[in-house]
């Protein structure tokens, strides 16, 4: 069974642009997460989609947003990009929307603003 | 505010001992908690999930508790090996999917 993946493993913009990253979920998984992880913190929860619905959102600017393809497929767009936005984006998806699933991890993406 | 801190933050031990990870939280309200072991670079995976009314909850050499009167888990790991060197997350679910990740302890096996 496939696991998740996230497109493109590293991406590196100019402060400004826009950062567009992409991820599948492991089949016959409906919720996917997305996660920033900066150097030295932890994991922040960024977006919760589910069924093509957003379901619940992290403390993060506007300028942070995706959605959720008919086939579960998911994209985190960053606009008006600034330096404190390099990270490693981390993609999660689970069976359902209950709490009690685990969540999947794909293998991020680094993102790196210049 | 919801807090999960880790202790310590980092830690060597020699292949083949046993250490315990540490895990506070101040978060409410509480759904369950996980551990997740993650390599560099990779994405974390979960070891263990446990909820309010579970003590403790095994994954081979891996061992959790939870006391959710104090708010505290711990992880155990025994008879440590070279590929249990990674960063070890513990993460409390508040409910409706909405996670609170530590900072993770890096645990570097060496031989």
């Amino acid at each position: 069974e496939a696991g998740v993946t996230q497109s493109p493993t590293h991406l590196i913009k100019t402060r400004g642009q826009q950062a567009t990253l992409r991820c599948s979920p492991i089949s016959g998984h409906t919720s996917v997460y997305w996660y920033q992880q900066a150097l030295g913190l932890g994991l922040q929860f960024l977006l919760w989609y589910d069924e093509g619905e957003e379901r619940n959102r992290g403390n993060f600017p506007p300028r942070f947003s995706g959605r959720q393809f008919p086939n579960y497929s998911s994209e985190l767009n960053v606009n008006a990009l600034e330096l404190e936005d390099s990270a490693l984006y981390l993609c999660a998806s689970t069976p359902g929307s209950g709490g009690g699933y685990e969540q999947y991890f794909g293998p991020g993406t680094r993102l790196t603003v210049t | 505010k919801n807090q999960v801190e880790q202790s310590p933050q980092s830690l060597i031990i020699l292949e083949g001992k046993n250490c315990t990870l540490q895990c506070n939280y101040t978060v409410s309200p509480f759904s369950n908690l996980r551990w997740y072991k993650q390599d560099t670079g990779r994405g974390p995976v979960s070891l263990t999930i446990m909820t309010f009314s579970e003590n403790t909850k095994s994954n081979g050499r891996y061992t959790a508790t939870l006391d959710a009167d104090t708010k505290q888990s711990s992880l155990h790991i025994t008879a440590s090996q070279l590929s249990d060197s990674a960063s070890y997350i513990c993460v409390v679910n508040t409910g409706f999917q909405k996670l609170v990740f530590g900072t993770g302890t890096r645990l570097l096996v060496s031989p």
